[in-house]
């Protein structure tokens, strides 16, 4: 079935400092991938849908220079939170659509951030 | 403003009897919706769909029932296993085909009990 991995799978670092988490989709290609964030006991809240080989389109209030996302490749995207800040910290998934698998996004298994 | 809403937080329900797993959503341009299981610190896997030109989607032992006019869907698991334990959400989406970005409701906690 359709695989989508996250690296890493959890993360501390220091606030200021800048973090990258990787989604991969392992065995389909993805045009298509999203971004989500969860914070305890709340829902999946949708960050960005991200595009290989264009910009990505960020929700409202989520700011675009502190969230970059890069989709350089058609089974690659990658999350960098800059300058992280305690109120960062949070479960952050990934999803890519499957094109071959009609009215499917596979999801990633999640990478927790905690910025201290 | 939750767009899309799960009123139970938790559910209890005894192995072999029926789940009623329970979602309200306000955008009536919601157009697609889903159901997914996630346990703790993993990604949310999916479980079944349904499209909004149809009342009820079946797959084993999971159903899925749409009332449009009401902007409600339930999620029906039976017979309860203790494997379905777990967090469920709802998600809507105004296209389907995986296009857009996911809704998702704040999840149901159901505990089988054996």
């Amino acid at each position: 079935g359709a695989v989508v991995s996250q690296h890493p799978s959890w993360v501390i670092c220091k606030s200021g400092t800048s973090v990258k988490i990787e989604c991969r989709s392992l065995d389909f290609q993805a045009t298509t991938m999203f971004w989500y964030r969860q914070f305890p006991k709340q829902s999946l809240m949708l960050m960005a849908t991200s595009n290989e080989g264009s910009k990505a389109t960020y929700e409202q209030g989520v700011e675009k220079d502190k969230f970059l996302i890069n989709h350089a490749s058609l089974t690659l995207s990658t999350l960098t939170v800059t300058s992280a800040h305690p109120e960062d910290s949070s479960f952050y998934i990934c999803s890519a659509r499957d094109m071959g698998s009609y009215n499917e996004q596979f999801f990633g298994p999640g990478t927790r951030l905690t910025v201290l | 403003d939750q767009q899309v809403k799960q009123n139970s937080p938790s559910l209890s329900v005894q192995e072999g009897r029926i789940s009623i797993l329970n979602c309200d959503y306000t955008n009536s341009m919601f157009d697609y919706f889903l159901w997914y299981k996630k346990y703790p610190a993993e990604g949310p896997t999916f479980l079944i769909s349904i499209s909004s030109i149809k009342d009820k989607n079946e797959d084993g032992r999971f159903t899925v029932f749409l009332n449009k006019s009401a902007k409600h869907l339930s999620l029906h698991i039976v017979p309860s296993q203790p494997g379905d334990s777990a967090v469920y959400f709802c998600a809507a989406s105004e296209r389907g085909g995986g296009a857009d970005g996911l809704t998702f409701g704040k999840g149901t906690h159901l505990i089988i009990q054996p």
